[in-house]
């Protein structure tokens, strides 16, 4: 199976400040990535599928880049909203799988 | 807007098998090239696809659970359901509903999650 690990497990930042979160696949996925987001006692949220397409509703300032085996999921600048976990997800072979996760949490 | 509920027992007892059933609503799960899944998360830990059916009845499943996993579809309720055999601690976890538009797409709708314990 596909394995995906998120770097670095815990971001700790400022609102405001610009967030960098890493996802490497233990081989190609091409484009076929996912990101996700997590509050606290909430389902995840889709917030980019195909590496860089923002689902429907998310703002702006989420983006993300990349393809093969090295991905990157952008916040421009964060928002009190924003703190959660992010999870990336392969789409391109089954089982498909997720990453362990990044925490991204108030300095 | 499409939305998801799961149900069913939140304890069950070690080496039974535990059933979940999610209802669709907003939306039939006949329609589409939508496959309807089963994702876990163990307490503080990350998310574990465990599998997915489209309603033609066409099934994917997570190996490291298949043996014991049964996953099917009934059309005329608009429900999709998760059966997992002889359980153990192991399988505690929030049992999360998703709707998804197949391999190389997303899930784009959940559910809210049902906690599930196992123990005597």
């Amino acid at each position: 199976e596909i394995v995906l690990t998120q770097s670095p497990a815990t971001l700790s930042l400022s609102p405001g400040e610009r967030a960098t979160l890493s996802c490497r696949a233990s081989q190609s996925v091409s484009s076929y990535l996912a990101w996700y987001q997590q509050k606290r006692g909430q389902a995840p949220r889709l917030l980019m599928y195909g590496a860089s397409n923002r689902a429907t509703g998310i703002p702006a300032r989420f983006s993300g880049s990349g393809s093969g085996t090295d991905f990157t999921l952008t916040i421009s600048s964060l928002e009190p909203e924003d703190f959660a976990v992010y999870y990336c997800q392969q789409r391109s072979d089954w089982p498909l799988t997720f990453g362990g996760g990044t925490k991204v949490e108030i300095k | 807007q499409v939305q998801l509920q799961e149900s069913g027992p939140g304890l069950v007892k070690p080496s039974q098998t535990l059933s979940l059933t999610c209802t669709v609503s907003g939306g039939s799960i006949s329609s589409g090239g939508y496959y309807w899944s089963w994702i876990r998360q163990k307490p503080g830990k990350g998310l574990e696809w465990i599998g997915y059916i489209h309603y033609s009845g066409a099934t994917y499943y997570n190996p490291s659970l298949e043996s014991r996993l049964t996953i099917s579809v009934d059309t005329s309720k608009n429900q999709f359901s998760l059966k997992l055999s002889s359980v153990t601690a192991a399988d505690t976890a929030l049992y999360y509903c998703a709707r998804d538009g197949g391999i190389a797409a997303s899930a784009d709708y959940w559910g809210q999650g049902t906690l599930v314990t196992v123990s005597s």
